[in-house]
């Protein structure tokens, strides 16, 4: 069956700190995603990866980075956290580009 | 920009009612239309994937359909159940024409689905 694995449920960081939230998929998808979902603003891509090494940035990708080095991993690196970044974030990846997207169960971080 | 509504936000219905969750969107220009359930603190699990060319797709007791030229769909659930509460969305996928795509999903807000017993 589909895995995708956030590797924290819950992570409470401080302003200023890089923060890492790892996502992995054992499905030898193509492609990867991260959104993150605030009340009364739904769900919103940051980036998204199609291939190893290749991103592309989506709605919202100020303050954020990412780092695909392996097909399975798709990071997302906040640069230095701040209060505005606390939120539920999403890892999905897809077989190719317009296959059904699998989520992970999210990390809530909040950023104190 | 595409943009995707549902209506209604919310919605309690007591067990064994059918329902419908509705679904607009303003760019009638989509590659395909998903719907999503989320369980409260958990991820999204797909129910059902439309393609453009489809006009509905059916799993169990759900069914969606879509109309691409009015830039609608909706979920029709069947003999509701307390097992069925969730949050619905409902995503397009925008197309692939301009290239740039790539996937993305445009989401909506979702309806909050409660089911009594």
């Amino acid at each position: 069956d589909v895995k995708v694995t956030q590797s924290s449920r819950y992570l409470v960081k401080r302003t200023g700190e890089k923060v890492f939230l790892e996502c992995v998929q054992d499905m030898d998808h193509e492609n990867m995603f991260w959104y993150r979902q605030d009340p009364g603003l739904g769900l919103r891509l940051i980036y998204f990866s199609y291939d190893v090494k290749m991103k592309e940035k989506g709605d919202i990708p100020e303050g954020y980075s990412v780092s695909r080095e392996k097909k399975e991993r798709f990071s997302l690196i906040l640069e230095s956290a701040s209060t505005n970044q606390t939120s539920m974030y999403l890892c999905a990846s897809s077989l190719h580009g317009t296959a059904n997207q699998h989520f992970g169960d999210g990390t809530r971080l909040s950023i104190l | 920009k595409q943009e995707v509504t549902q209506i209604p936000a919310a919605l309690s219905v007591p067990e064994g009612e059918n329902l419908v969750l509705n679904c607009s969107f303003t760019d009638s220009a989509i590659y395909n239309l998903q719907w999503f359930r989320q369980d409260p603190g958990k991820g999204l699990t797909s129910l059902l994937l439309i393609q453009s060319s489809q006009r509905e797709q059916t799993s169990g007791r759900l069914n969606a359909s879509l109309d691409k030229s009015s830039g609608r769909s909706t979920l029709y659930i069947a003999a509701s159940q307390p097992g069925d509460s969730a949050t619905y969305l409902c995503a397009v996928r925008g197309s692939n024409a301009g290239g740039t795509s790539y996937g993305k999903l445009t989401f909506g807000q979702g309806t909050i689905l409660t089911v009594h017993p």
